[in-house]
């Protein structure tokens, strides 16, 4: 079965510095894709990066960036120079097909 | 831009009360979900729809239905409402295989 962890339930950075989520998968597939969702207080969910399995090369947005090590099954999300408005909670997710798999989410705090 | 609307942001209703929670997508995606979001447990998918007429039951289908008659309509049907299903209902609607998920607002039924 597929599952999504994530080890981190909160989270806490001072604004301008760097922070990272951890996320780990199980799966036996080869080809899939992976996702870093922000929600923000009382705000639709919205897609942060994406990452296709098949591509070594690691996803970038801007200042968002992910370390993607596919034989360790993880899936990190990098955040630099955060801003007050990237406080929100982050869901990492697994897809394969038409299913979608979702962690517990970590809930980021930005400190001014 | 891709939109998905859900017919309700809040909606309180009384144990044993048939509940239908709406949900709309203008891009015509052929894939629809409805998920609910508990804190700590994360996203939790209840039913999805890869076409018109299809379902398959997601992890957490028990006490929920749904219905799509039209593929820019899946509706969430709780039959006998209970105070267990108080949370937040999501929507989410995406192409065929392996892409991003594009969510509605949520809504955040109380069942009393």
């Amino acid at each position: 079965a597929q599952t999504v962890t994530q080890s981190q339930p909160e989270m806490s950075v001072q604004e301008a510095e760097t922070v990272t989520l951890s996320c780990t998968y199980d799966t036996s597939e080869s080809d899939y894709y992976l996702f870093w969702y922000k929600q923000p207080p009382s705000r639709q969910m919205i897609l942060v990066i994406r990452q296709e399995a098949y591509k070594q090369q690691n996803a970038t947005e801007n200042r968002f960036s992910v370390n993607f090590q596919k034989a360790a099954k993880s899936f990190s999300l990098k955040i630099s120079d955060s801003q007050l408005g990237d406080a929100a909670m982050y869901f990492c997710a697994y897809n394969t097909g038409n299913q979608f798999y979702f962690g517990t989410g970590t809930s980021l705090t930005v400190i001014p | 831009d891709v939109k998905v609307t859900q017919s309700s942001r809040y909606l309180v209703k009384r144990t044993g009360e048939k509940v239908f929670l709406e949900c709309v997508q203008d891009m015509d995606h052929e894939n629809m979900f409805w998920y609910r979001q508990d804190p700590g447990l994360g996203l939790r998918l209840i039913y999805f729809s890869y076409d018109v007429k299809m379902k398959e039951k997601g992890d957490i289908p028990e006490g929920y239905s749904v219905s799509r008659e039209k593929k820019e309509r899946f509706s969430l049907i709780l039959e006998s409402a209970s105070t267990n299903q108080t949370s937040m209902y999501l929507c989410a609607s995406s192409p065929p295989d392996r892409d991003e998920q594009y969510f509605g607002p949520g809504t955040r039924l109380t069942v009393t």
